[in-house]
């Protein structure tokens, strides 16, 4: 397996605009995460899916972002409106299981916010 | 170690030295941990994880220790090479709490190893 693909890995837009991160997880994974990182706060969890369903996004930080997996093999996460202060890395991970194993990263999507 | 900041924690040793970065974790209910890596550019990578009902595991030239007591995890490389440099971080699972079937994974800041020559 290639692990946990990430497209695009690099991201400029401007403010208004609106932006989605795509991810396939590893195949067989039941759980996929989509994590944000900056300095100032470091990985934060936005949301989780459970075999495709959303199960906590208490981490999303307000309605302009949106996250969807439509089937075991894609999911994508939407800012609209984007601002500059989503300039961030987006990783997308995936795991067999919740609370008892690891993780897999994707190698994250960088996106400035101009 | 670990810490809520601007500045990442920094630990430099010299290669072949052993290095120790340490992580205080906060939730005494926490039961799983796992340690990760991040190179420059890179998605974080599993390094070594621990279960609550232990307070050692060994892996190749790693070894997390976990004292629940004080809720502090450690990571300890051996004979640290150039090739460890980057961002370590602990992460920590929260169990499901009462009325609640979420658990959830919670990272630390991370810890920035710089290994000399």
């Amino acid at each position: 397996d290639a692990g946990v693909i990430q497209s695009p890995r690099h991201e400029v837009t401007e403010m208004g605009q609106e932006v989605t991160l795509r991810c396939k997880p590893i195949s067989g994974h039941d759980y996929l995460f989509w994590y944000r990182q900056t300095m100032m706060r470091g990985l934060e969890l936005l949301i989780y899916f459970n075999n495709n369903v959303p199960i906590d996004d208490s981490g999303m930080p307000e309605d302009r972002f949106s996250a969807k997996m439509p089937n075991a093999s894609f999911s994508t996460l939407k800012i609209q409106p984007s601002e500059p202060r989503d300039s961030a890395v987006y990783f997308c991970a995936s795991s067999l299981a919740m609370g008892n194993t690891e993780a897999f990263f994707g190698q994250g999507t960088r996106l400035t916010v101009v | 170690g670990e810490s809520v900041g601007l500045h990442l924690p920094t630990l430099s040793v010299q290669e072949g030295d052993n290095s120790i970065i340490n992580c205080a974790y906060s939730n005494s209910a926490s039961d799983y941990f796992i340690w990760y890596k991040q190179e420059s550019g890179k998605g974080p990578q599993f390094i070594i994880d621990i279960r609550s009902n232990m307070d050692k595991r060994q892996g190749q030239r790693v070894t997390v220790l976990l004292n629940k007591t004080v809720k502090h995890l450690s990571l300890q490389i051996a004979a640290t090479q150039p090739g460890d440099s980057a961002v370590y971080f602990c992460a920590e699972n929260t169990p499901p709490h009462r009325g609640s079937t979420l658990g959830r994974l919670y990272f630390g800041r991370g810890t920035q190893l710089t290994v000399w020559p």
